[in-house]
């Protein structure tokens, strides 16, 4: 498996502002993921952080409100610009980890709330 | 776009008894995955299937890879307190991004003492 730290583990921000939140893996992966799970309900893929290139958003979701940084094999960002209540969500990063088989792990999670 | 029906949606049991929950696709999957998620946390891997018909315990936890490859079950023997959370299946396709999982809505447990 991998070890995957996020960065912060939550935050009240006010609508109108930015937040970053980080993520970290104790080892080099090619593919990481950033998720939102919104209040009571399951994960939707924001978008996928490819290393050396721009990130590959989903339906729904633009380069503009969540712009995602991948650095290295071990880092990743993304930032939810503008906020509103309605990006009130815990944001999760995941790893997809190929050992034999691929597999996805998660990070423990981000809680935001926007005021 | 793939959608993933979980079922049921939320479950209240003794502790000691067994539990089922399933996964149905309109759509073939390559790989089914079974997570747990307790609240504050993130969901955390229980069984991972690569293969049709595959069959794979991991404790108490048993979990199937449907043969028509568009459904999985996951069952918990013998409940205790602590399998109390959220229990997600996440199917990963086939073709052009298929490393994207898509999630089922997930099954809520609860275990009575």
């Amino acid at each position: 498996s991998a070890v995957i730290s996020q960065k912060p583990s939550r935050d009240i921000c006010q609508r109108g502002t930015s937040l970053t939140i980080q993520c970290q893996v104790d080892s080099q992966v090619t593919m990481m993921f950033w998720y939102r799970q919104q209040p009571g309900q399951s994960l939707t893929l924001i978008a996928t952080a490819n290393q050396g290139s721009e990130a590959t958003y989903e339906s729904g979701f633009v380069i503009d409100k969540f712009p995602i940084s991948r650095p290295n094999l071990t880092f990743s960002t993304l930032t939810v610009s503008n906020m509103s209540p309605e990006d009130s969500s815990i944001y999760l990063c995941s790893v997809e980890v190929a050992r034999g088989q691929e597999t996805q792990y998660f990070g423990p999670g981000t809680r935001l709330l926007v005021l | 776009g793939q959608q993933l029906n979980q079922s049921p949606q939320s479950m209240f049991i003794q502790e000691g008894e067994d539990v089922s929950m399933n996964c149905t696709s309109s759509s073939i999957f390559n790989t089914w995955l079974w997570y747990k998620q307790d609240p504050g946390e993130g969901p955390v891997l229980l069984i991972a299937l690569y293969k049709a018909g595959e069959l794979t315990s991991n404790g108490r936890l048993t979990a199937q890879f449907g043969i028509t490859r568009k459904d999985s079950f996951l069952n918990i023997s013998a409940s205790i307190p602590s399998d109390v959370g959220i229990y997600f299946c996440a199917g990963q396709g086939t073709g052009a991004g298929s490393y994207q999982l898509t999630f089922g809505k997930g099954t809520k447990l609860s275990v009575i003492p």
